[in-house]
């Protein structure tokens, strides 16, 4: 199974300023990586796949990055509503798997 | 749009069984992988199941270990997940996701329903 870990869990970032978070695969996954945004009490959101491409809707203020084993999450000009966990999943190998999670907060 | 809407959870003894539902509408359901993913409280997500767009294949995760059953019908854009010999583990959030047709990534989620497995 690949282990995804994320870091760090928490993050606490001013409104406007840049956050970025980090997803590492234990093998290389290609760039078959996604990241989603879940609120309290809603299910998850798409905002990334294939390691960089924006899902519809989604603002040009999250961007995504990397390939093989080393992934990052940069979200610009943070914004109170951008206040979530953020999730990252490998879809290379069965069975998917998801990181821990990494929590924003916006100070 | 898409929408995705579990339904069945609740309390559950240990050992006992559960059987979630989940109602799909806004897309072409015949056409669409399927998923199941879990979230105990104040964790992680991890994924649970995923179902070709015609049943024809299913994958499990290893922590199944035979006990879940999964199936959809397509006349009825249903998904459900019939799931026994629970355990207090099993507790968590259960979700439907839409697998996008790209790749074996989520590109819809629902709302999720509570499955409680205690005394």
């Amino acid at each position: 199974e690949t282990e995804m870990t994320q870091s760090p869990a928490t993050l606490s970032v001013s409104p406007g300023e840049r956050a970025t978070l980090s997803c590492r695969a234990s093998q290389s996954v290609g760039t078959n990586l996604a990241w989603y945004q879940q609120k309290p009490g809603q299910g998850p959101r798409l905002l990334i796949y294939g390691a960089s491409t924006r899902a519809t809707g989604i603002p040009d203020r999250f961007s995504g990055s990397g390939s093989g084993t080393e992934f990052t999450l940069t979200i610009r000009s943070l914004r109170s509503e951008d206040s979530a966990a953020y999730h990252c999943q490998q879809y290379n190998f069965w069975p998917l798997t998801f990181g821990g999670g990494s929590k924003v907060e916006i100070e | 749009q898409v929408q995705l809407v579990e339904s069945g959870g609740g309390v559950v003894q240990p050992g006992g069984s559960l059987r979630l539902s989940c109602a799909a509408s806004g897309f072409i359901f015949s056409s669409s992988g399927m998923h199941w993913v879990r979230q105990a409280p104040g964790k992680g997500l991890e994924w649970v199941a995923f179902i070709r767009y015609d049943g024809s294949i299913r994958y499990f995760a290893d922590f199944v270990q035979g006990r879940f059953t999964l199936s959809r019908d397509n006349s009825k854009n249903t998904l459900s997940l019939e799931m026994v010999s629970l355990r207090p583990e099993d507790t968590a959030v259960y979700y439907c996701a839409k697998d996008n047709p790209q790749d074996y990534f989520l590109d819809n989620w629902g709302q999720g329903t509570l499955v409680t497995v205690s005394t």
